[in-house]
């Protein structure tokens, strides 16, 4: 049970560059999360998934796009990469009450 | 959600129990209190939640006021390795409509010292 997983741990893209970031879990989670870190403030919600097939968005969705066509994936994307994305990128999912998250994924955009 | 309040530091001893306040006033009647830890650089972790009923597990205890606006986490034996940004977490609970989204503020930093 590998529980909440994501690629890759790091990346640096060039202004304007895109990618995406995977998230997966194993635990048959019904409900997804991204969220981004910044240095010294806590953890702010991008784009967040009650079930296959739905997404809907969070505190800070601009700049980004998700999909969720597997009950298992949770797919972030970034169009146009700015220097304001650099970030600590979170996945979560959760069943219930708590709330299981990833080790994240350290991005910066120079 | 209801806004929640900690204070932004704090220090404990190694094998004392640390005692994190939180405080809340404005919770409504079917929200509940979450805590959650950040360890530097990893994802958050789950520690426990409650409604309005003192709760324990293996990592902590939570303490809730009777009249709900504060709680206090209480790590039992602090150890090097709970070094950490301690998040109180207020929520309606399991939820659909609502996503079961968190909502995290700047929490507490918790340094533990030998």
């Amino acid at each position: 049970n590998a529980g909440v997983t994501q690629t890759p741990k790091f990346r640096v893209l060039k202004t304007g560059q895109s990618m995406t970031l995977l998230c997966a879990q194993d635990m048959n989670h019904e409900y997804m999360y991204w969220y981004r870190q910044d240095p010294g403030m806590g953890l702010r919600l991008i784009h967040y998934s009650v079930g296959e097939g739905t997404t809907a968005k969070g505190e800070v969705p601009d700049g980004y796009n998700v999909s969720r066509l597997k009950k298992q994936n949770f797919l972030l994307g970034l169009e146009s990469a700015a220097p304001s994305q650099t970030s600590v990128y979170f996945c979560a999912s959760t069943l219930g009450h708590e709330q299981y998250f990833g080790p994240g994924t350290r991005l910066t955009v120079t | 959600d209801a806004k929640t309040t900690q204070p932004p530091s704090m220090d404990c001893a190694e094998g004392r129990a640390a005692n994190l306040p939180c405080n809340h006033s404005t919770i409504s009647g079917n929200e509940y209190v979450y805590w959650y830890r950040q360890i530097h650089s990893q994802g958050p972790q789950y520690i426990i939640h409650g409604l309005k009923n003192n709760e324990t597990n293996e990592m902590a205890s939570l303490i809730i006021t009777e009249d709900r606006k504060s709680s206090t986490l209480i790590l039992p034996h602090a150890t090097l390795r709970d070094t950490a940004v301690y998040y109180c977490i207020v929520r309606v609970g399991y939820l659909r409509a609502a996503g079961n989204k968190l909502t995290f503020g700047g929490g507490t930093r918790v340094l533990v010292k030998p």
